[in-house]
């Protein structure tokens, strides 16, 4: 099926130990997001990605890296994870948006439920 | 910086009833685009709707249809002839036009349930 694919589903980590989410869509889309979802603050952007080979830091960056392997995939890396970093994560792709014209909406995976106890 | 607010935290109707979710947001700009998105217990975020700024028309969708007021920067969704799917969390989200990349602006959501 067509869309975006983010893995695992579920994930809990110790504090201190690293791991990588990954996340593909089959789009074709140039932008690439990942967000966390935490309860009664709506979604945070955590870093983004253009087009592919760049990548910028969206409004909570702090303890998160990520990678642009290529057009279709876009990976998180929590190198050592802390407690403040239980959320649920989502990634998401969009089509190119040019001056003057019509924004496209975003295409969301299903979303990481992590755990860090 | 441009901000997003959906001042009402939970609601609550039945079955068949209309309700109106509410969503003001802040920016400068005179170009956007504004976005209803449903995540129902699957947690997968569905869009349900969005507005150009540079329409006067709102937008409508089947059952949803949006209220557009740019002078008051209002932005709210009417679900008419509710039914139980609608059960979700709504986000009302912003975006400007961009260049090369692409930002949505959030709001905290309002969580929606149908009675039966």
């Amino acid at each position: 099926n067509a869309g975006v694919t983010q893995t695992p589903k579920f994930q809990v980590l110790k504090t201190g130990q690293s791991m990588t989410l990954q996340c593909a869509q089959d789009m074709n889309h140039n932008s690439m997001y990942w967000y966390r979802q935490d309860p009664g603050m709506g979604l945070r952007l955590i870093y983004y990605s253009a087009s592919e080979g760049t990548t910028d830091k969206g409004e909570v960056p702090n303890g998160y890296n990520v990678s642009r392997l290529n057009k279709r995939e876009f990976s998180l890396r929590l190198e050592s994870a802390a407690p403040s970093q239980t959320s649920v994560y989502f990634c998401a792709s969009s089509g190119p948006a040019y001056r003057g014209t019509m924004n496209t909406e975003a295409f969301f995976g299903q979303g990481t439920r992590l755990t860090v106890v | 910086a441009q901000t997003v607010t959906q001042s009402q935290p939970e609601m609550s109707v039945q079955e068949a009833e209309t309700v109106t979710l509410s969503c003001t947001y802040d920016t400068s700009e005179n170009n956007y685009y504004l976005f209803w998105y449903k995540q129902p217990p699957s947690r997968q975020m569905i869009l349900v709707i969005r507005q150009e700024a540079y329409k006067q028309q709102n937008a409508t969708e089947n059952r949803f249809s949006v209220n557009f007021q740019k002078a008051a920067k209002s932005f709210s969704l009417k679900i008419s002839d509710s039914q139980l799917g609608d059960t979700a969390m709504y986000f009302c989200a912003f975006s400007e036009t961009m260049d090369s990349n692409y930002q949505l602006i959030w709001g905290a959501g309002t969580k929606l349930i149908i009675k039966p």
